[in-house]
């Protein structure tokens, strides 16, 4: 199989606050992960690449000291939006990298909504 | 910058018809290709990927590759209500996914 949990489906949060969103690799063992960003009506943006035992990359334009990423273990990877703005709602999903006949697996993402 | 293009629509076509989505892309190093469909504020559902130039049918689903022109398609046969939602196209040109913006499909009754 090839399941990615992530974790909370949808939270509110104060501004200004900090906000952990969790993915797991359920069946599997996953040593990269990809996070995006979906505004309304548009596209999935990548912000960055997670990496087990290193640092994560990110995207262009992605602020690292706000968005933070952890690859705790080849099961868990984490993003924790620091300090959040109204600006920064949206909704994160998280993919595994590609697997044999199951392509890119997502997380079931977060509907993040800053107040 | 390695761009996916798709037509935002949306498309509207009657249940049972075949529906037909576009996707173009910048990349020509790019190697495989994915039809994603979405349904409002849910996470995509991979429907189909595509590597190598031609058809590939699965079911009602029928992706086509065309890497010289740079093009890749979706065709749904006999279409539902239950298939309306966004497709999004995604396009592998390194490691993780680009994505375009999304057809959004609507299947009347």
């Amino acid at each position: 199989g090839a399941v990615v949990s992530q974790h909370p489906s949808w939270v509110i949060c104060k501004s200004g606050t900090s906000v952990k969103i969790e993915c797991r690799s359920l069946d599997f063992q996953a040593t990269t992960m990809f996070w995006y960003r979906q505004f309304p009506k548009q596209s999935l943006m990548l912000m960055a690449t997670s990496n087990e035992g290193s640092k994560a990359t990110y995207e262009q334009g992605v602020e690292k000291d706000k968005f933070l990423i952890n690859h705790a273990s080849l099961t868990l990877s984490t993003l924790t939006v620091t300090s959040a703005h109204p600006e920064d709602s949206s909704f994160y999903i998280c993919s595994a990298p590609p697997r044999e006949i199951y392509g890119y697996t997502f997380g079931s993402g977060t509907r993040l909504t800053v107040v | 910058q390695k761009e996916v293009e798709q037509n935002s629509g949306p498309l509207s076509v009657p249940e049972g018809a075949i529906a037909s989505l576009n996707c173009t892309y910048s990349d020509r190093g790019s190697q495989s290709f994915f039809w994603y469909r979405q349904y409002s504020g849910k996470s995509p559902e991979l429907i189909m990927f595509i590597y190598s130039n031609g058809d590939k049918e699965d079911g009602r689903f029928t992706a086509q590759l065309n890497k010289a022109s740079q093009y890749v398609s979706l065709l749904i046969r006999d279409s539902q209500p239950s298939d309306s939602a966004t497709y999004l196209c995604a396009v592998n040109s390194g490691y993780a996914l680009n994505f375009g913006k999304g057809t959004s499909l609507l299947v009347t009754p």
